[in-house]
């Protein structure tokens, strides 16, 4: 079956300092992924996506995230973490003939000064 | 562009009432999937709809219905409202095609008393 596993439910880091959140996924085929980002009480914004290619993908506000089939995983990062990057971070793989975008649980990210 | 907008941002409900959310696609969308979101929670398929007709469908159960109209937008209807129907209820929409890429709108906040 389809899944997406985020294991860090909550990650804390120093304004400035470099962030990686996990993503792993089980998908038969290719997967299409994605990272989107939602601010409290707000609906979701799409940061980057994964369909096919250059493995390496760069997405909007600096994020960018690698695809590794090898490892099934897709960790997004950004060198330098801005104090308005606090949110919580959702993983999703495209189920393909289901029409459906699969979701991990999110990781909540606070940035300290 | 106005994306994807949706209506009410909030509402109350108390148990064993019905309630119907709205959305409306982005402009050039012609593909309308709801999703629920619960508390600490990754979004959760509920259904799509293309052509004015539903495509796909999450474990939800029949209490869970919805239409979308000839200009693509989409309503959800929930019969008989239960305290765990309380969630963010998001809509997204995308162009039909394989690549799953959809784009959220705000969510309505439904609380059920």
């Amino acid at each position: 079956a389809q899944s997406v596993t985020q294991p860090d439910i909550h990650i804390t880091v120093s304004e400035g300092a470099s962030l990686e959140l996990r993503c792993n996924y089980s998908y038969g085929a290719t997967p299409y992924l994605f990272w989107y980002v939602q601010s409290p009480g707000q609906g979701l914004q799409l940061l980057l996506k994964y369909f096919s290619g250059d493995t390496l993908v760069q997405g909007i506000k600096g994020f960018e995230a690698e695809f590794k089939r090898s490892q099934s995983s897709f960790n997004l990062r950004k060198p330098s973490v801005h104090w308005s990057d606090a949110a919580e971070y959702f993983c999703a793989v495209y189920g393909g003939a289901t029409n459906k975008l699969i979701f991990g649980t999110g990781t909540l990210l606070a940035v300290q000064p | 562009d106005a994306g994807v907008t949706q209506s009410p941002t909030h509402l109350i409900k108390t148990r064993g009432q019905q309630v119907t959310l709205r959305c409306s696609p982005k402009s050039g969308h012609d593909t309308v999937s709801w999703y629920q979101q619960a508390l600490g929670q990754g979004p959760q398929f509920i259904f799509q709809y293309y052509e004015e007709e539903e495509r796909q469908r999450g474990n939800f159960p029949d209490r869970f219905s919805g239409h979308q109209f000839p200009n693509y937008s989409s309503e959800l209807n929930v019969n008989a409202l239960l305290l765990g129907d309380s969630a963010l209820y998001l809509c997204a929409s995308s162009q039909t095609g394989p690549s799953g890429e959809q784009y959220f709108g705000p969510g309505t906040r439904l609380t059920v008393t």
